[in-house]
């Protein structure tokens, strides 16, 4: 079975520019999370999606926002960006939302903004 | 505070040796734990997950879950290169218990 699958794996933006991420969940899979790796760091939480409702928000500005689609598959759209936002995107998927429910990454997108 | 501390290290050990990666965290109401593995370069991959106070063994990987202490550990028993990485501690936060708090992570390196 296929994992989660993320695109593109590499991005060149520049500051003030919009970006759409991709994901598509395990199969089976209903919930979709979003997280953010600066190097160095751990991920940090940015959205939760399942059944295409908004369970969960990270400490995080407008300009991210997110959706899921009737396939479960997901966007994640950064308006206005900025120098920061450079980093890993990391996509997971889960069966649900309980917190006993296993998180599988995907490959991930790297995000730079000159 | 921060919710998920880990030592950053790096640790190093020898070759077949016993690596044991550390961690606490702040939120009592946390109820599952997770230790991913983290390649440079690559994204995180779960090795272990443990929900009940004590130990959890698979394979090598041992994981201890002391909750009165707010304390998870991961031991790696006859450690090889390969374990080599970084190695995060995760925890389940938020109103549905479904956010994974990350600590910053522990970079283990194994000497041959």
């Amino acid at each position: 079975d296929a994992g989660v699958t993320q695109s593109p794996t590499h991005l060149i933006k520049t500051r003030g520019q919009h970006v759409t991420l991709r994901c598509s969940p395990i199969s089976g899979h209903k919930s979709v999370s979003w997280y953010q790796q600066v190097l160095g760091q751990g991920p940090q939480f940015i959205f939760q999606y399942y059944e295409k409702e908004e369970r969960g928000r990270g400490n995080f500005p407008d300009r991210f926002s997110a959706r899921q689609f009737p396939n479960y598959s997901s966007e994640l759209n950064v308006n206005a960006l900025l120098l920061g936002d450079s980093a890993l995107y990391l996509c997971a998927s889960s069966r649900g939302t309980s917190g006993q429910n296993i998180q599988y990454f995907g490959a991930g997108t790297r995000l730079s903004v000159l | 505070q921060k919710e998920v501390e880990q030592n950053s290290g790096p640790l190093s050990v020898p070759e077949g040796a016993i690596a044991s990666l550390n961690c606490t965290y702040s939120d009592r109401g946390s109820q599952s734990f997770f230790w991913y593995r983290q390649y440079s370069g690559k994204s995180p991959e779960l090795i272990m997950f443990i929900y009940s106070n004590g130990d959890k063994e698979d394979g090598r990987f041992t994981a201890q879950l002391n909750k009165a202490s707010q304390y998870v550990s991961l031991l790696i028993r006859d450690s090889q290169p390969s374990d080599s990485a970084t190695y995060l501690c995760a925890v389940n936060s938020g109103e549905y218990g479904n956010k994974l708090v990350f600590g910053a992570g522990t970079i283990l390196r194994v000497k041959s």
